[in-house]
């Protein structure tokens, strides 16, 4: 499969516990995005890595989040203290970076997050 | 704030049929615009993009039509098939960021066999 894999696909987790998920881009693709997408909702930008660098941040991100992609391949995006507000689909994407802002994203199937 | 749109939350057709997928936007400045597809269970799958400069863009059997001066795009699938059953969202690129799109609520399109 040389698509987006993320890991865990499912979640779920008791109020204040922290989490980790993965994401693997494809392998060419040196852009990085996370989304949270809500039941019935678009998915909403989260941050992006370009890549080991963390370009941008949300200010749906908060200082509970934080996300890594230390050596510019896979990243992975911790919550602390877990909220049930928190609850969501956690959607990774990557992009092969041009020179233009017209890219293409290509997503995962996302790790549904269930905070009890 | 400014937001990506749509005016038909469901949209249900028989098998053959076309259907015409709707989404407004208020942003001006945006720049470039795609369709995705999401199944159940699944990430948004891309299906076609367009840039502010074009008016029309086709890929098989889909079709994208921006028009910039009522802020309208729309998407057109041909002989719709119970296969492109899944919720829809238009994304815009406000031109600010890479990779940085803004997601509309989604239509749900129901083929019926």
């Amino acid at each position: 499969d040389t698509g987006v894999s993320q890991d865990p696909r499912h979640k779920i987790t008791k109020r204040g516990q922290n989490v980790t998920f993965r994401c693997d881009p494809i392998s060419e693709h040196n852009r990085l995005y996370w989304y949270r997408q809500t039941l019935g909702q678009g998915p909403e930008f989260l941050t992006y890595f370009q890549n080991e660098a963390q370009l941008e941040k949300s200010r749906l991100l908060s200082d509970r989040f934080s996300a890594e992609r230390p050596k510019g391949s896979f990243s992975t995006l911790e919550i602390q203290r877990t909220e049930q507000g928190d609850s969501a689909m956690y959607l990774c994407a990557s992009s092969f970076g041009q020179a233009t802002l017209n890219e293409k994203l290509f997503f995962g199937s996302g790790t549904q997050l269930s905070v009890l | 704030g400014e937001s990506v749109g749509l005016h038909l939350p469901t949209l249900s057709v028989q098998e053959g049929d076309n259907s015409i997928i709707n989404c407004a936007y208020s942003n001006s400045a945006s720049d470039y615009f795609i369709w995705y597809k999401q199944e159940s269970g699944k990430g948004p799958q891309f299906i076609i993009d367009i840039r502010s400069n074009m008016d029309k863009r086709q890929g098989q059997r889909v079709t994208v039509l921006l028009n910039k001066t009522v802020k309208h795009l729309s998407l057109q699938i041909a002989a719709t098939q119970p296969g492109d059953s899944a919720v829809y969202f238009c994304a815009e690129n406000l031109g600010t960021s890479y990779g940085k799109l803004t997601f509309g609520q989604g239509t749900i399109l129901t083929v019926h066999p």
